[in-house]
């Protein structure tokens, strides 16, 4: 079974602290993706990287960088949280056909930023 | 890019009802329509996909449907059961926007016993 981790289920910060949420995947997927889920608003696409030291962005990307140094792990980097960065954020990875390809995803970090 | 709009956001049926939940989108270049239902406190999960060269697709109690001319999707799961209550994404991948799929707001189907 793939398996997608993230460092933490649970995350409270403070305005103007640096962030950082880790995805870990075990199934060698070349395709990983951060998401920000919110009520209402669905999925919506922060960054991807098709490729270590790869990435784009996706449809939500101010405020926010990533990292992916190794291929098993990415990295979503908040410079100075701030109170609307307030959500759930999803990892997510798949194989290099991307999105012809099954999606699979960590449990979710609920991020919390006061 | 695409735009995928989900309809309805909520939805409440009786147990054995069947439901329905449609989507659209703009880009005519989309070719892979999945759908993930995710439970409550769970990762989203794959659980049934079309591709634009097939108008149906069935697994058991829950089937797709994908009109290339209207440029809109659905999902039917009858006789639904409580276990089926949970939030369910559709989504859209177009080649052109690289690896990713653009996902609908989410339908929060509820089914009472």
């Amino acid at each position: 079974d793939v398996k997608v981790t993230q460092s933490s289920r649970y995350l409270v910060k403070r305005t103007g602290e640096k962030v950082f949420l880790e995805c870990v995947q075990d199934m060698d997927h070349e395709n990983m993706f951060w998401y920000r889920q919110d009520p209402g608003l669905g999925l919506r696409l922060i960054y991807f990287s098709y490729d270590v030291k790869m990435k784009e962005k996706g449809d939500i990307p101010e405020g926010y960088s990533v990292s992916r140094e190794k291929k098993e792990r990415f990295s979503l980097i908040l410079e100075s949280a701030s109170t609307n960065q307030t959500s759930m954020y999803l990892c997510a990875s798949s194989l290099a056909t991307g999105g012809l390809n099954e999606q699979f995803f960590g449990p979710g970090t609920r991020l919390t930023v006061l | 890019g695409e735009n995928v709009e989900q309809h309805p956001s909520t939805l409440s049926v009786q147990e054995g009802d069947s439901a329905v939940i449609k989507c659209t989108y703009s880009d005519s270049a989309s070719n892979y329509f999945p759908w993930y239902k995710q439970e409550l406190g769970k990762r989203p999960q794959l659980i049934i996909d079309i591709r634009s060269n097939v108008g149906e697709k069935k697994d058991q109690r829950i089937a797709v449907t994908l009109n290339k001319t209207a440029k809109h999707f659905s999902l039917h799961i009858t006789e639904t059961q409580p276990e089926d209550s949970a939030v369910y994404f559709c989504a859209a991948y177009t080649r052109e926007m690289g690896s990713r799929l653009t996902f609908g707001e989410g339908t929060q189907l509820t089914v009472n016993p």
